[in-house]
């Protein structure tokens, strides 16, 4: 089975601007969850999505949405972007049933 | 507040032999625990997990062990391998009042393995 994929792999954008990253779960997950890694704060959780509904939401602010799309993929956009938005941005499926999760290779989003 | 905790930065450990790698969560909510290792550049691979109505589980060379009264998990790596060397992470998911939450990481243990 492919893995999950992530495009773009690299991006860069000026503050201010907004973004959308895109996330292919692997084949048959139905469940995609987002999540920010930086230097600081390590690996912090944005949201998780199953069946085009979001299931849960970490402590990020509202510039921070995504949605998902009835063939299980999904999107996350961030608006009105800062310089601490900055960072690895990793997309994660999950089998039903199952709290697994496996990782993309992320984008990675320099905010000039 | 640091809910999973990885307290070694680092650790250094030779070629064969056992590499131990230890977590401490503070979150009583949380049942179900997960090891993932990280190359430079990629996303995290899962590793192995474990339930918190067990002790220990084991594949291969990778077996956890979790003491829940201690708030306490280990990793051993049994023996280490040269393509071992990388960034693992302690995950930890649990509940609050919507239901299962994303997944909670420690910062990171960098696994040195040495010829």
């Amino acid at each position: 089975k492919a893995g999950v994929t992530q495009t773009p792999r690299y991006l860069i954008k000026t503050r201010g601007q907004q973004v959308t990253l895109s996330c292919s779960p692997i084949s048959g997950h139905r469940s995609v969850s987002w999540y920010q890694q930086t230097p600081g704060q390590g690996l912090q959780f944005l949201f998780e999505y199953f069946s085009e509904t979001q299931r849960n939401k970490g402590n990020f602010p509202g510039r921070f949405s995504g949605r998902q799309f009835s063939n299980s993929r999904s999107e996350m956009n961030v608006s009105t972007l800062e310089l601490g938005d900055s960072a690895l941005y990793l997309c994660a499926s999950g089998p039903q049933g199952s709290y697994e999760q496996y990782f993309g290779p992320g984008t990675r989003l320099t905010v000039t | 507040d640091q809910q999973v905790k990885q307290n070694s930065p680092s650790l250094s450990v030779q070629e064969g032999r056992i590499s131990i790698l230890n977590c401490d969560y503070t979150n009583s909510m949380f049942d179900y625990f997960l090891w993932y290792k990280k190359y430079p550049a990629e996303g995290p691979t899962f590793l192995i997990s474990i339930s918190s109505i067990k002790d220990k589980n084991e594949d291969g060379r990778f077996t956890v062990f979790l003491n829940k009264s201690a708030k306490h998990l280990s990793l051993h790596i049994v023996p280490s391998q040269p393509g071992d060397s990388a960034v693992y992470f302690c995950a930890a998911r649990g509940y609050s009042g919507g239901g299962a939450d994303g997944l909670t990481f420690g910062k990171g243990t960098h696994l040195i393995i040495q010829p």
